[in-house]
């Protein structure tokens, strides 16, 4: 399994900017970084993914370190619906096999 | 509307009664995937299919089956349930990189 690490938990208010860490150290040059979250009682959704380059979507910005063994995702003004678990996942296989892991649970005050 | 439908929602059984979780998705994927979530396990990979009878076990495929005959159905079949299947699972189809997940499977083996 290509290994992800994140924090357990982090806190985040309303309207405010969270940068979501996630190391990959053991990355290789082929891999792509991809975030998914959960929100409480569904199934996971997709958020991101990229290769080398700093990505955006109308989610989600992903800034990659150059030497890719980190990511950030940001979220540039959290919601109260942005309060879900964050996955930092490097599929394997093509994009055939995911390991999820423990992922980041993010709580957004009011 | 595009989606992934997974029946029944909730199940309740006993040991050994064989049983079938369906997934169907109307979104002409050619990717399916099943993962089971367990609470401080995070979502763990059962199976994926990369097209009509092509498929290949993930991390803990041990107790499922699967079949890919056509499409849009990836059903989950256990043969012999045990109570450490006892789990919340999710269905899933791909499009190049992103994974649209079911509501989740809710079942519980006594």
């Amino acid at each position: 399994d290509a290994k992800t690490t994140q924090p357990n938990s982090m806190e985040s208010n309303e309207e405010e900017p969270v940068h979501l860490p996630c190391n990959h150290s053991t990355i290789s040059g082929t891999d792509y970084i991809h975030w998914y979250r959960q929100l409480p009682s569904q199934g996971p959704e997709y958020v991101i993914h990229g290769l080398t380059s700093n990505v955006n979507n109308r989610m989600a910005s992903l800034a990659i370190a150059e030497d890719r063994k980190s990511s950030t995702l940001i979220l540039h003004r959290a919601t109260l619906r942005d309060a879900a678990v964050y996955y930092c996942i490097l599929p394997e296989y093509n994009f055939n096999k995911f390991y999820f892991g423990s992922g980041t649970k993010l709580n957004v005050k009011p | 509307e595009a989606q992934v439908t997974q029946n029944p929602r909730y199940l309740i059984t006993v040991t050994g009664k064989k049983l079938t979780v369906t997934c169907s998705q109307n979104m002409n994927h050619e990717y399916m995937s099943w993962y089971r979530q367990d609470p401080g396990l995070g979502l763990r990979q059962i199976y994926y299919s990369m097209n009509v009878e092509v498929t290949d076990k993930g991390d803990v495929p041990e107790g499922y089956k699967v079949s890919r005959k056509e499409k849009r159905n990836f059903p989950l079949i256990l043969e012999s349930p045990s109570p450490n299947q006892t789990s919340l699972y999710f269905c899933a189809s791909r499009l190049d990189s992103e994974q649209y997940f079911g509501p989740g499977t809710r079942l519980t083996v006594t």
